[in-house]
């Protein structure tokens, strides 16, 4: 059974505070793991997927990694407006197109 | 496109009543999946369609959630009879597969409270 989990479960930083933030995994044959970006009160918003190890992607002030069993996501210099909750999630080809989500990591940025 | 619409946005019922969430999806989009969010569990995979078809119910938590698709513009998720533990804010996403794998678009979620 494909399996996700993430940590920490909440993290706060100084503003340009650079950290990680893991999630490892658990899937037969990886379609995709994506990672999302969830505000209070909306639903999650996609920011990446990453297909085989070794793969790497960026976006302003995020950078996502994939090995063969977890995923890093690394954010530098952080904002105030980065406070949210990342989720992890896999796909994976055993399971046809179900998408298994993590708990989340909150993440808070003090100004 | 206007994004994936839910409807009600929140709903507060007594125990016992029915329940309706009701989805539109994105057009175009051939893969529509409900989930459900509460703090002690997370995001939790209800069920999912593909082109209209349910594939996978197995997160359905029992019989007295059902789920329709009668065609590519419409969901319903059904909640018959309420309880208390049914509370928490239900997810409607729709996608298309890229490179093999379904990036989701979600929509803003119902809120659900049973009393």
């Amino acid at each position: 059974e494909d399996q996700v989990t993430q940590s920490p479960e909440a993290l706060r930083l100084q503003e340009g505070e650079s950290s990680s933030l893991n999630c490892s995994y658990t899937v037969s044959g990886l379609r995709g793991l994506f990672w999302y970006r969830q505000d209070p009160g909306k639903g999650p918003e996609f920011l990446f997927t990453l297909y085989s190890a070794g793969e790497e992607k960026e976006k302003e002030r995020l950078k996502a990694t994939l090995t063969k069993k977890e995923s890093f996501l690394h954010i530098t210099a952080p904002k105030p407006e980065d406070s949210a909750t990342y989720l992890c999630a896999v796909q994976g080809y055993s399971s046809a197109s179900k998408i298994i989500f993590g708990s989340g990591t909150r993440l808070s940025i003090r100004p | 496109d206007a994004g994936v619409i839910q409807s009600p946005r929140h709903e507060v019922t007594e125990m016992g009543q029915e329940v309706t969430l009701r989805c539109k999806p994105i057009s175009g989009h051939d893969y529509l999946f409900w989930y459900r969010q509460t703090m002690m569990r997370g995001l939790e995979l209800l069920i999912y369609f593909n082109n209209n078809v349910p594939i996978d119910d197995s997160g359905m938590p029992e019989d007295r959630f059902s789920a329709k698709m009668p065609n590519a513009s419409f969901s319903t998720l059904k909640i018959q009879p309420s309880e208390p533990r049914d509370s928490a804010v239900y997810f409607c996403a729709s996608s298309f597969a890229v490179s093999g794998a379904n990036v989701l678009t979600f929509g803003a979620g119902s809120r659900l409270t049973v009393l």
